[in-house]
């Protein structure tokens, strides 16, 4: 089964720069979305097909993908983005999550 | 405004079926998008279950799939899980979510979520 890896927690001072990566076999074949999750709260998508921001995700949100890793980008983070992040993907007609990984702004 | 609503109950017993309800408002169920189901397990990370069509077409976690039935009822603009010989491992928060499935696959609108313990 197609498998996404992130890693587990990345750091970062507020106002720099935040990069999460998502990897995964030739992922940069296939579209991929981010979602956000603050503790005791429901996902939020914050990006899909690899770069779209939806209505109302601040524009420090941004992504790429290409070759077997997309990255989530977050430029001049915030305390406020500090949560959760899981990238996903469709492979074989199911819907496949990465681990998550947890964004510490500090 | 369109909400989604999980609905069920918050203990089943090992060996038991799980049944839980979406409730959709405010957004017609026979639309463009497929209906998705996805669990939380304590403390971990996100797992889809599966997702149904208005039409009753269905995609499904091949991991799940011998013990998951996700349907849709039109006429109530709901859509239900059932997870059939529950144990502990599946001891989770459960979110519905609209699904896009046409070129892109995202969830766009969540449901509050529902925890559901599996215990006896």
């Amino acid at each position: 089964s197609y498998e996404l890896t992130q890693p587990p927690s990345v750091s970062v001072s507020p106002g720099q720069t935040a990069s999460v990566t998502c990897s995964g076999d030739k992922l940069g074949n296939r579209y991929v979305c981010w979602y956000q999750q603050k503790p005791g709260q429901s996902p939020v998508l914050v990006l899909y097909q690899d770069v779209k921001r939806p209505s109302g995700i601040p524009e420090r949100f941004s992504g790429s993908n290409s070759g077997n890793t997309a990255t989530l980008t977050i430029s001049g983070t915030q305390p406020m983005d500090e949560a959760d992040y899981y990238c996903q993907a469709w492979d074989s007609s199911t819907v496949v999550f990465g681990g998550g990984t947890k964004l510490t702004v500090l | 405004q369109l909400q989604l609503q999980e609905s069920g109950p918050g203990l089943v017993k090992p060996s038991e079926t799980l049944p839980l309800t979406c409730t959709v408002s405010g957004f017609s169920i026979n639309s463009d998008y497929y209906w998705g189901w996805v669990r939380q397990p304590p403390g971990k990370g996100l797992e889809y279950i599966g997702s149904v069509y208005h039409t009753g077409n269905t995609f499904y976690n091949p991991s799940l799939k011998s013990r998951v039935t996700i349907s849709v009822d039109t006429s109530k603009n709901q859509v239900s899980l059932k997870l059939n010989s529950v144990t502990a491992a599946d001891t989770a928060v459960y979110y519905c979510a609209r699904q896009h499935v046409f070129t892109v696959y995202y969830f766009d609108y969540w449901g509050q979520g529902i925890l559901v313990t599996a215990s006896s």
